[in-house]
Parts: structure tokens; C-alpha cells; sequence
């Protein structure tokens, strides 16, 4: 599963509560990356990191921000959810090994499922 | 940025039939497009991929192809199974960051 891990897998809040979703990797990949899920619209890139405190936005950014203080964790922070934030996050990595693996592929984790009342 | 789009958003096929999924690019720079398998339930998982310098590439009953004059690719699965039916997502990567932009989707129900 290239060590990579989600927190929590699913959680239920409140509308205008913090939200802070973790992503933990073990392989000391460089690049990090958070996406949500919805019907319809694939997957969308929220932010990403290139490394430590190296962040940047993808296409859906309002609302969310992230941090990555060491290499192993990128954390997703929804400062005032939203039900419209309701929704499957996916944290994924980029594989750095060559191979029988592309050196691009992106691993996902096993996604946290988020819901907003 | 870069922009894909993926058709059908549904197909079903016949066990044993072909099927074949198609996408369009906008970024000409695009370097790298991968293809994703979701099934119920499970995290999106690579099941292959081409560069930019390659026309074709193939693994078993799977094969992928790029038209990089079209800006267009396509999946081809031959000899489709029950275990085929899943999401399948098509994606590029942009020239300049090591970003992937995906595809909304194909819903693939194999019928027996």
C-alpha cells in the first residue's frame, strides 16, 4: 500500500466546526497531494506540497488549507466546514522508484469519508 | 490549465465484448497520462499508463493509446469480465508541475 495512511476514514460534523484530516506516509516520498471525490466530477485537486512547508493550490482550494511540517504528514484543515465540503477526501503520493513502477504514478490512500450536517 | 474531458460517462458491454473509453486533453505541454480503476468502495488504482513519446502501450487484455496531434487517448480493454466493471478514470499530467487533472469518469458494467 506504499505505507500510506488516512485519519479518520470517516467522520460526521457539524456545519461551521474545524476539520482537520491527516494524511501519513512512510516512504519519505516528496510529493503529497489531497483530492475530493464527488459524483460527477472525478477527482479534484485541492492542494499539494512538494515538500516540507512547500505547498500550492489545485482547482478547489477556497475553504480548505493545508501543512506539512515534516515530511511523513500533510494535513487538510476545513477551518469552517461547509455542507457543500461533504464529500470523499483522497490523499495520494508520487512514487519516486523506478522499476516495474512508472516514477509518476500517483498511490492513493484509502480515502476519509466526510460528511457536513 | 489543463482541462480533460471523458466520454462515456456509462458503457456496458457484454462479457467478452471490447470496450473503449476516450479523452480529450487541452494542454499541449501535457507529458504523461495515466488511467485509474475504482471500484466500490476502494481507493482509484493505476492500471496503466503512457508518456508523451509513446503511440501504444499494452498489458494483457488492457491497452492504452495517444494521439498527441489530436490532443485525444483511449483505453481499450479486450475480452471484457465481470471483474472489469468498475469507475475507470483517465488523466494528464501538465508540463510544468507534477499535477494530474482527471477525467470525470466511466461507469463500465460488464454483463454476463
Amino acid at each position: 500500500d506504499a505505507g500510506i495512511t488516512q485519519s479518520p476514514r470517516h467522520k460526521v460534523t457539524e456545519t461551521g466546526t474545524p476539520v482537520t484530516l491527516r494524511c501519513h506516509q512512510t516512504e519519505n516520498h516528496r510529493y503529497m497531494y489531497w483530492y475530493r471525490q464527488d459524483p460527477g466530477h472525478g477527482l479534484r485537486l485541492i492542494h499539494y506540497s512538494y515538500g516540507v512547508k512547500d505547498t500550492d493550490k489545485g482547482e478547489v482550494s477556497d475553504g480548505y488549507s493545508v501543512s506539512r511540517s515534516k515530511t511523513e504528514d500533510f494535513l487538510l484543515t476545513l477551518e469552517s466546514a461547509t455542507s457543500s465540503q461533504t464529500s470523499v477526501y483522497f490523499c495520494a503520493i508520487k512514487l519516486a522508484t523506478s522499476g516495474t513502477r512508472s516514477y509518476n504514478e500517483q498511490f492513493f490512500g484509502p480515502g476519509t469519508r466526510l460528511t457536513v450536517l | 490549465g489543463e482541462n480533460v474531458e471523458q466520454h462515456p460517462s456509462t458503457l456496458s458491454v457484454q462479457e467478452g465484448d471490447s470496450a473503449v473509453i476516450k479523452c480529450t486533453y487541452s494542454d499541449s505541454a501535457s507529458n504523461y497520462f495515466p488511467w485509474y480503476k475504482q471500484e466500490l468502495g476502494k481507493r482509484p488504482q493505476l492500471i496503466i499508463d503512457i508518456r508523451s513519446n509513446v503511440g501504444e502501450k499494452k498489458d494483457q487484455r488492457i491497452a492504452v493509446t495517444l494521439n498527441k496531434t489530436a490532443k485525444h487517448f483511449s483505453l481499450h480493454i479486450t475480452e471484457t469480465q465481470p471483474e472489469d466493471s468498475a469507475v475507470y478514470f483517465c488523466a494528464a499530467r501538465d508540463g510544468t508541475a507534477s499535477k494530474l487533472t482527471f477525467g470525470t469518469g466511466t461507469r463500465l458494467q460488464v454483463t454476463l
